[in-house]
């Protein structure tokens, strides 16, 4: 069964610090996708990034960049030089791609919080 | 674009009492989903749906009903609200029966159940 630990429950850091946020996922399957979502205060979901299984390329968005390792099953988040705005709860999920229509199974989340 | 609308924003049930989470979306999405998101516990799946007439369980069902009529509604029912259900509710859809398209989310219901 897949399955997604996001071990950071919370994290605090200085604004314009550097903050990693891990993810480490089971699957059985071969393909599969891994996605990032962000939950800002407001409330509502926003999607980040989508990476199949098949793509180990590292991407890069701005200040936010992704590091996904399939021989340690990791698909951790990183943001450089955080900004207030950055603080939010954050997801990581995954989705099977078997036959069937598998959901996406969300991870419990890592709230962080960036201090001015 | 209204996207994913969920209605109503909030509510407050006393146990026992039954209501509806109305979802509905304009996008044409095949795939839509019931999550709840409780502290400490992530978003977790109640039930989903890869289009008009079949649904399915996810990982936390008991107690709510769904139902799909149509592609763009995906109504959630509670029969019987209990304490337990106090949560926040998330209708999400996507393309490609979820696989690999990312979900759009509604703005969530917060539910409260004395």
């Amino acid at each position: 069964a897949q399955k997604v630990t996001q071990a950071q429950t919370e994290i605090s850091v200085v604004e314009k610090e550097d903050v990693t946020l891990d993810c480490v996922y089971e699957t059985r399957d071969t393909t599969y996708y891994l996605f990032w979502y962000k939950q800002p205060p407001s409330g509502e979901l926003v999607f980040l990034i989508r990476r199949n299984s098949f793509d180990e390329q590292n991407e890069i968005s701005g200040r936010y960049s992704w590091n996904f390792q399939k021989s340690t099953s990791s698909f951790n988040f990183t943001i450089t030089a955080s900004q207030v705005v950055d603080s939010a709860v954050y997801f990581c999920a995954l989705s099977e791609a078997k036959s069937g229509n598998t959901p996406l199974v969300f991870g419990k989340g890592t709230r962080l919080s960036v201090i001015a | 674009n209204a996207g994913v609308t969920q209605t109503p924003k909030f509510q407050v049930l006393k146990t026992g009492q039954s209501m509806t989470l109305q979802c509905a979306q304009d996008m044409n999405h095949e795939y839509m989903s019931w999550y709840r998101q409780d502290p400490g516990m992530g978003l977790r799946l109640i039930h989903y749906s890869v289009g008009a007439g079949i649904t399915d369980q996810g990982e936390v069902p008991n107690g709510y009903n769904v139902s799909r009529s149509t592609t763009e509604d995906f109504p959630l029912r509670l029969l019987s609200a209990a304490p337990s259900q106090t949560s926040v509710y998330f209708c999400a859809s996507s393309t490609l029966q979820g696989i690999s398209s990312p979900l759009h989310f509604g703005n969530g219901t917060r539910l409260t159940v004395t």
